[in-house]
């Protein structure tokens, strides 16, 4: 059974582009989050999707943005790029919204280097 | 606000050792706490989760309690190995974690 999927795994973008990343959920996972995670640092959220809608969203700028499929799958959109956007972009799904046993499920990631 | 520590933020100890993780975090109505393992440039591997009505979860050589009223869990490694080695992570939370900033593990042989 596969896993939560992100593409691509690396890329490098210069300042002033846009960046598009992908994540597919377990199958079954409505829900998808995003995080944020630079060098030597935890995760930080970005967004929460469930069932196509916007249910949280983290201390990000507009240049952030996301959407969810209706197969569930969801991109992660940055505008403008800095250099500080530079880090690992983890996507994690999940059964539902919040329950007891919501086990949070991440995938590898995508690491962006913005030059 | 919820803010999550991680205490201490590197760790070395030799193999067979016994060791606790600690994580503190502000606000004591977490929904669930969920310690994760990541290494290096890799995603996070979930290793328990606490929900908010329990106290404690056990996985093999792994314990993680909870204890709301004092804002504190802690993660027990029973005789530890090398391939332990890793940064462990806590995050409290529904969907939306609130993560530490980690405890860098090396466990020497």
């Amino acid at each position: 059974d596969a896993g939560v999927t992100q593409s691509p795994t690396h890329l490098i973008k210069t300042r002033g582009q846009h960046v598009t990343l992908r994540c597919s959920p377990i199958s079954g996972h409505k829900s998808v989050s995003w995080y944020q995670q630079v060098l030597g640092q935890g995760p930080q959220f970005i967004f929460q999707y469930y069932e196509k809608e916007e249910r949280g969203r983290g201390n990000f700028p507009d240049r952030f943005s996301a959407r969810q499929f209706p197969n569930y799958s969801s991109e992660l959109n940055v505008n403008a790029l800095l250099l500080g956007d530079s880090a690992l972009y983890l996507c994690a799904s999940s059964f539902s919204l919040t329950s007891g046993a919501n086990v949070l499920t991440f995938g590898a990631g995508s690491r962006l280097t913005v030059l | 606000k919820q803010e999550v520590t991680q205490i201490p933020a590197a760790l070395s100890v030799p193999e067979g050792e016994n060791l606790v993780l600690n994580c503190s975090f502000t606000d004591s109505a977490i929904y669930n706490l969920q310690w994760f393992r990541q290494d290096p440039g890799k995603g996070l591997t979930s290793l328990l989760l606490i929900q908010s009505s329990q106290r404690e979860q056990t996985s093999g050589r792994l314990n993680a309690s909870l204890d709301k009223s004092s804002g504190r869990s802690t993660l027990y490694i029973a005789a530890s190995q090398p391939g332990d080695s890793a940064t462990y992570l806590c995050g409290g939370g529904g969907n939306m974690l609130t993560f530490g900033g980690g405890t860098r593990l090396m466990v020497k042989p």
